[in-house]
C-alpha cells in the first residue's frame, strides 16, 4: 500500500448524475492532486492542491469541481458527465511541490464510466 | 510536438531478456527523470529518479539520462514475469516548477 486509499474503486453513473470521488493520504504530504488516466493516452494533470490551496487548474471542464478541505483529504465532485469522461481517475500526494520532494505516491484510482 | 512520447508497445520478452524501455522529450529546461511502474489495477509508483544527466544505476534496473538528445532510458537486466506492468516516464523542473509531465506508458509482459 502507498498511504493514498481512494473510494469507490469503481464507478458507473449517468450522465445527469452527481457523484463525488474521494482521496485520502496517511503520509503526512503537503500537496494534493487530481490525474485522469486514459488508455494509451500521458496522464493529464487536473488540479493541484498545496497546503490546501488550489495552485494548478489544468484546463478542466466545469463539470468537474475540487475540494480540498484539508492536507490529507482531496474530493473530485463529479455532474453532467459526457461519455468521453470515462477513464482512470488517480489521486496522488507529495511532501511538496518541487525538486525532490516532488515524487508523488499514487491511490489505486478510480475506475469511471459514464453512460 | 508532444512534450514527451513513449511508445505504448506493448513490449512482449522471454524472461531472462534485457529489456529497453525509452522516452523523447522536447523541453530541454527538464531537470528531473523519473520512471514510474504501474501494475494492474494499481495506480503508478516511483521506480528511480535521477538528477539530470546520467546513469543510476538500482539492482537489475538502469535509469540513463542524455540532455545533449533529449532521451531517457530504462534498462531490466533479467526480466522476470513480475516485472510485467506498464512503465512511464515522467520529467519536471521546468524553471524550478512543480508540473511533471508523464509519457503514455509502455505495456510489457515478460514471459515465463
Amino acid at each position: 500500500e502507498t498511504g493514498v486509499t481512494q473510494t469507490p474503486r469503481h464507478l458507473v453513473m449517468g450522465m445527469t448524475n452527481k457523484k463525488s470521488l474521494k482521496c485520502e493520504q496517511h503520509l503526512g504530504h503537503n500537496a494534493m492532486y487530481w490525474y485522469k488516466q486514459s488508455a494509451k493516452k500521458p496522464l493529464e494533470l487536473m488540479f493541484v492542491y498545496s497546503l490546501e490551496e488550489r495552485v494548478e487548474n489544468n484546463s478542466v471542464p466545469s463539470r468537474f469541481s475540487p475540494e480540498c478541505p484539508n492536507s490529507s483529504h482531496l474530493f473530485l465532485h463529479l455532474h453532467t458527465l459526457q461519455p468521453e469522461d470515462s477513464a482512470l481517475y488517480l489521486c496522488a500526494s507529495s511532501l511538496g511541490l518541487a525538486g525532490l520532494v516532488n515524487e508523488q505516491f499514487f491511490g489505486p484510482g478510480t475506475r469511471l464510466t459514464v453512460l | 510536438q508532444k512534450e514527451v512520447e513513449q511508445d505504448p508497445g506493448p513490449l512482449s520478452v522471454p524472461e531472462g531478456a534485457i529489456v529497453s524501455l525509452n522516452c523523447t522529450y522536447s523541453n530541454s529546461a527538464f531537470q528531473y527523470f523519473m520512471w514510474y511502474r504501474q501494475y494492474s489495477r494499481k495506480g503508478p509508483e516511483l521506480l528511480m529518479y535521477t538528477y539530470s544527466s546520467g546513469n543510476k544505476e538500482d539492482g537489475r534496473f538502469t535509469a540513463q539520462v542524455d540532455k545533449s538528445s533529449k532521451y531517457i532510458s530504462l534498462f531490466i537486466r533479467d526480466s522476470q514475469p513480475s516485472d510485467s506492468a506498464t512503465y512511464l516516464c515522467a520529467m519536471s523542473g521546468v524553471g524550478g516548477g512543480f508540473k511533471t509531465i508523464f509519457g503514455a506508458g509502455t505495456r510489457l509482459f515478460v514471459k515465463a
